[in-house]
This record gives structure tokens, C-alpha cells and sequence, in this order.
């Protein structure tokens, strides 16, 4: 089956601008979880789901970030305004249930934002 | 705070060898370790884990060893193939869902 799609692959935006990156996790899979992973960095937490229920975002790090997944299924990530700082490459992870499931995400290939 | 550390940005082996690569934590309440491969522009994809109930787990050529007393963990790939070139992150859960990765070391097979 397909696995976690994200899109679009790449992304540049001008300082101060809007972007909505969007995910498709695996069907069926109930979690769903947002990284961000700077240049030579490790992926860091920013939110996770349970269905449509937003249960974490304190990853988040500011409030120009926000999340939805209204139906429970495709997620969706805004980042309003812009900065350079926003530079990164955003991950998606879905896995099957919130209990021994979650310990493996499943991971898509990121949307890489560059802004200039 | 770093509460993961991978000390070895880079690694590189001859095919047919050993690969060791090791993480360090801090937090004594991370109860699920995690070992994650990436390619480049790819996402991660899950190797291997333990629990810390454990402190060995094996597949094929992929054993984990956890030391909690040390708050060390490891990775070895033996016998190391060009393939495994990639970027290694370990991670970690501790009572939640979130991940906590490590920066990840560049592992480089070579023939």
C-alpha cells in the first residue's frame, strides 16, 4: 500500500508569506505527528494527533504555527508569516494506534520550506 | 537542554566490517529506544527497538544493546553493506508518543 505522502516536495516562500504544507498519512492510521528538522539537526517534535484530536502542540514554537486534521485523516500545517528561521524541512509521521503502535512512525519524505 | 546526543557526526567502514554507532541521553524516563535510517530526501524509516526492559535486541544484521545504568545505546551492523550508507538516528519515547531524536551520524560503507 502507499505509504505517507507529503506535499508539496519543495517549497519557497518570501519572508512574510503564507504556507500550507499538507500530509497523507497511511490509511487506517489513527496518530499522526509533525517534525521539523533543521539543517544537520535531528527531527523535532512540533504536534500530534489522535484522529482529528489535536492532543499535543508543544512543539509548536510559535503561534504562527498551526495544525488541523479536521476529518481525522489528511493534516494540514500553516505557517503564517513567514521568517527565515521557519527554513527547514517539515516531516509528517503517521502510525497505526496510540498504544505499542506509536512506537513506530512512519515517516514521509518531508516538504523542504526555504525562505528568503 | 540536549537531551540526546550523537557524538560521532560521521562514520565510515569497510563493507564486510563492523558499524558501531552509539547515542548518549539524559533522560532517565525514556522507556522505548528507537534506531531510524534516512536517505537523502527521503524520510526516516524505522530500523530497530528495545525497551528498557531489555538490553539486547537483534534482526538479521542489526542488534541494539541498551546500557540504562550508562544512558547509553547502541547500533551494529555487522557485516556492514555499501547500502547502509545513509544517516542514523536513534530516538527515544518516554511515557507519550512523541519521538526524541538524536542529530544522527553519517555512516559511509565503503567497497
Amino acid at each position: 500500500g502507499a505509504g505517507v505522502s507529503q506535499s508539496p516536495r519543495y517549497k519557497v516562500a518570501k519572508r512574510g508569506q503564507d504556507v500550507a504544507l499538507r500530509c497523507d498519512p497511511i490509511s487506517g492510521h489513527v496518530s499522526l505527528f509533525w517534525y521539523q528538522q533543521a539543517l544537520g539537526q535531528g527531527p523535532e517534535f512540533l504536534t500530534y494527533f489522535q484522529n482529528e484530536a489535536q492532543l499535543d502542540k508543544s512543539g509548536l514554537p510559535s503561534d504562527r504555527f498551526f495544525a488541523e486534521r479536521p476529518e481525522g485523516s489528511v493534516s494540514t500545517l500553516k505557517i503564517q508569516r513567514t521568517q527565515q528561521e521557519d527554513s527547514a524541512v517539515y516531516l509528517c509521521a503517521s502510525s497505526l494506534d496510540p498504544g505499542q503502535g506509536s512506537l513506530r512512525q512512519y515517516f514521509g519524505p518531508g516538504t523542504r520550506l526555504t525562505v528568503t | 537542554d540536549q537531551q540526546v546526543k550523537q557524538n560521532s557526526p560521521s562514520l565510515s567502514v569497510q563493507e564486510g566490517r563492523i558499524s558501531i554507532l552509539n547515542c548518549d541521553y539524559t533522560n532517565s524516563m525514556f522507556d522505548y529506544f528507537l534506531w531510524y535510517k534516512k536517505y537523502p530526501a527521503e524520510g526516516p524509516t524505522f530500523l530497530i527497538s528495545i525497551s528498557s526492559i531489555k538490553d539486547k535486541n537483534e534482526d538479521g544484521r542489526f542488534t541494539v544493546f541498551l546500557n540504562k545504568s550508562a544512558k547509553h545505546l547502541s547500533l551494529h551492523i555487522v557485516p556492514s553493506q555499501p547500502g547502509d550508507s545513509a544517516v542514523y538516528f536513534c530516538a527515544f519515547t518516554g511515557g507519550g508518543n512523541k519521538l526524541t531524536f538524536g542529530t544522527g551520524t553519517q555512516l559511509k560503507v565503503e567497497l
